[in-house]
C-alpha cells in the first residue's frame, strides 16, 4: 500500500506556458501533500504544503503566483508552474502522509521539466 | 544552523563491507526520523524509520538513534552494487508534519 503517482512523468514546454503536474494517492487518502524541487546533484527542497480543502503554505522564497497548488480532493494534488522560463527546469517531486501514519511521507516518482 | 546535516562527502565501500552513514539535527523535539534511498534521476523511497533511542535492524540495513546527542545513523550491512545511491536523512519539524532533509549522502559499493 500507500502509492503515490504523478503525471506526467516528463514534460518539455516552451517558455512561457503553463504545466500542471498531478500527484494522485493511489490506495490511501492523503491528509497532507507535499511539492518538493530538486536540482541536479542537489537536495531535496521543500516548495509547498497542501492540506485537502485548503490553501497551500509555501516555503520562504517560492512564489504562490507561480507555483499554483490545488488540493482538490484527499486523493489527488496539482502543481501547475504558470508562465514557465528555463530556469523552473527541475525534477519535481510530490508526497503524501497518511491519516495517523507518523509523518512518514509516500513519494510520487518525480516529473521532469523542461523548458526551451 | 541547518536543521538537518549530513557532512560526509561520498563514500565508496567495497562490496561486502560496511557503509556507515550519519546525520545530525537541530531540532530537540523532533521526534520521527527517517533515511531514504534515492537512485540517479528517481525519486526517493524510504528504507528506514525510527522513532525511539537504539538500534532498529532491518535486514542489512541498521539504523541507530541518540536524542540526548541530536545524531541519527545508518549502517549498511554486506554492502552490494546495487546499493550504490545518495541516501537522505529526514527529520520531522516539531509542531507540524514537514520533514526536514538532510542534502545527502552518496554511496558507491565498489564490486
Amino acid at each position: 500500500g500507500a502509492v503515490v503517482s504523478q503525471h506526467p512523468s516528463r514534460v518539455i514546454c516552451k517558455s512561457g506556458t503553463s504545466v500542471k503536474i498531478e500527484c494522485r494517492s493511489l490506495d490511501f487518502q492523503a491528509t497532507t501533500m507535499f511539492w518538493y524541487r530538486q536540482f541536479p546533484k542537489q537536495s531535496l527542497m521543500l516548495m509547498a504544503t497542501s492540506n485537502e480543502g485548503s490553501k497551500a503554505t509555501y516555503e520562504q522564497g517560492v512564489e504562490k503566483d507561480k507555483f499554483l497548488i490545488n488540493h482538490a480532493s484527499l486523493t489527488l494534488s496539482t502543481l501547475t508552474v504558470t508562465s514557465a522560463h528555463p530556469e523552473d527546469s527541475s525534477f519535481y517531486i510530490c508526497s503524501a502522509t497518511r491519516l495517523l501514519a507518523s509523518n512518514e511521507q509516500f513519494f510520487g516518482p518525480g516529473t521532469r521539466l523542461t523548458v526551451l | 544552523q541547518k536543521e538537518v546535516e549530513q557532512n560526509s562527502g561520498p563514500l565508496s565501500v567495497p562490496e561486502g563491507a560496511i557503509a556507515s552513514l550519519n546525520c545530525t539535527y537541530s531540532d530537540r523535539g523532533s521526534q520521527s526520523f527517517f533515511w531514504y534511498r534515492q537512485y540517479s534521476g528517481k525519486s526517493p523511497e524510504l528504507i528506514m524509520f525510527i522513532y525511539s533511542n537504539g538500534d532498529k535492524e532491518d535486514g542489512r540495513f541498521t539504523a541507530q538513534l541518540n536524542k540526548a546527542s541530536q545524531y541519527v545513523s545508518l549502517l549498511i550491512r554486506d554492502s552490494q552494487p546495487s546499493d550504490s545511491a545518495t541516501y537522505l536523512c529526514a527529520v520531522n519539524v516539531y509542531g507540524n508534519n514537514r520533514l526536514a532533509f538532510g542534502k545527502g549522502n552518496q554511496v558507491v559499493v565498489i564490486p
